[in-house]
Order: structure tokens, then C-alpha cells, then sequence
């Protein structure tokens, strides 16, 4: 069964540092990724997916996230962060073939930024 | 475009009442998901419709959740006789369902619940 795992819970960085958060899945054919945040009091907002072709894919406010088969990941990386970006970040696979578009969503990774 | 609409964005209700949530999908959309959050359980997906039939209900907790979808362009989640345990946000997504690929959920604000 298709299943998303974020390792970290919480995590502090300072304003203008860079970020990784951890992202593993597990399916058994090539899956479809994605990154989504939530802002307080908000719904979520995708920030990036990735489908197929170049495993490096770029999103909005500045993310990235490189899906790796070897390690079953697809982690977020954004190299300063900005207070704004204080969210939280879920990743999720998508399940269901296509045809429902449903997503498997992890726990979640709560970023809290340092001034 | 206007988004996923959800309404009532808060409510708060006393135990044994009964709560409706309201859902409008972002129109030319044929899939609709109802979400719940917590603190505890995360995210979970409770059910979800294509082109208005429920497809997988396998999340909704109890038999005191339904959730309806009379037509595109608006669903309903009910819950009778509500609890204290219901109590979180409840989010509403819509995505469209085209050619076998994935396409993103767009997700509404979310509606509070408070079960006093």
C-alpha cells in the first residue's frame, strides 16, 4: 500500500538559512509527488509536484524538490528562508492510478523560522 | 475564479446537535474530497466523489458522518448527533480527473468545528 513518511515532526531555522525537509514514499510503480504548505488558519496550497522527466522540479516562493528512486524520496529544499515560509509542509503521493486523483498525505513537518 | 468555497468557516455547536458543512468545488471540477484535521490524527481523508457518486467512504468514522453530493456543484457533510470528539477542522478539495493522470487538489479554507 502506497504510504508517505516525514520523519520530522518540528523544525527551526534562522531567517536566510537553507531548508530540507525529509520526504520518503512507498509505491510500487513510478508515483506521483507532491508538496503542498499550510499557513495558519489556511487551507493548503501546492507547491510543487512531480509526475515524470527531469527529477528536480522547481515550485513556487522559491522551493525545489529532487525525487531520488534509489531512496524512495523527495525532499523540499529551499536555499534562504524567508519568516513567511513559518508553516506547515505536507507531502503526498498520489493513489489510485490516475483515476481519482486521490493523495496519500504524510504527518506533516511544522517549521518554525528564527529572526 | 473563485476557489473552493466552504461554509460556515466557524462553527460551534453543543453535543447532540446536528452540524452541516457546505462544500461548492471549483467549477468543471469532477472530484471532490472531504478532509478532517487534528492535532492527534493529522490529516485524514474521510471520503471522496467522482463526477458526483462516492467512490471510497472507507474514512468516514462512524455511521453518525454522511456526506452527499446532490449535484457538481455542491456537497455536504453532516454529522448527527455531533460530539466533542468531532471537533477540528474540516477541509473540502476539489481536483479534476482527466486523461489517467494526476492533477493537484485545490483545497478550500477549511470550516472549524467546536462540539461543546
Amino acid at each position: 500500500a502506497q504510504s508517505v513518511t516525514q520523519p520530522d515532526i518540528h523544525i527551526t531555522v534562522s531567517e536566510g538559512a537553507s531548508l530540507e525537509l525529509r520526504c520518503n514514499y512507498s509505491y510500487g510503480a513510478t508515483p506521483y509527488l507532491f508538496w503542498y504548505v499550510q499557513s495558519p488558519g489556511q487551507g493548503l496550497q501546492l507547491l510543487l509536484k512531480y509526475f515524470s522527466g527531469d527529477t528536480l522540479v522547481q515550485g513556487i516562493k522559491g522551493f525545489e524538490a529532487e525525487f531520488k528512486r534509489s531512496q524512495s524520496s523527495f525532499n523540499l529544499r529551499k536555499p534562504s528562508v524567508h519568516w513567511s515560509d513559518a508553516a506547515e509542509y505536507f507531502c503526498a503521493v498520489g493513489a489510485g492510478g490516475g483515476a481519482t486523483n486521490k493523495l496519500i498525505f504524510g504527518t506533516g513537518t511544522l517549521l518554525a523560522v528564527q529572526p | 475564479d473563485a476557489g473552493v468555497i466552504q461554509s460556515p468557516r466557524h462553527e460551534v455547536t453543543e453535543m447532540g446537535q446536528e452540524v452541516t458543512l457546505r462544500c461548492k468545488p471549483i467549477s468543471g471540477h469532477n472530484s471532490l474530497f472531504w478532509y478532517r484535521q487534528t492535532m492527534m490524527r493529522g490529516l485524514e481523508l474521510l471520503i471522496y466523489f467522482n463526477n458526483n457518486v462516492p467512490i471510497d467512504d472507507s474514512g468516514m468514522p462512524e455511521d453518525r458522518f454522511s456526506a452527499k453530493m446532490p449535484n457538481a456543484s455542491f456537497s455536504t457533510l453532516k454529522i448527527q448527533p455531533s460530539e466533542p470528539r468531532d471537533s477540528a477542522v474540516y477541509f473540502c478539495a476539489s481536483s479534476l480527473v482527466a486523461g489517467g493522470s494526476y492533477n493537484e487538489q485545490f483545497f478550500g479554507p477549511g470550516t472549524r468545528l467546536t462540539v461543546l
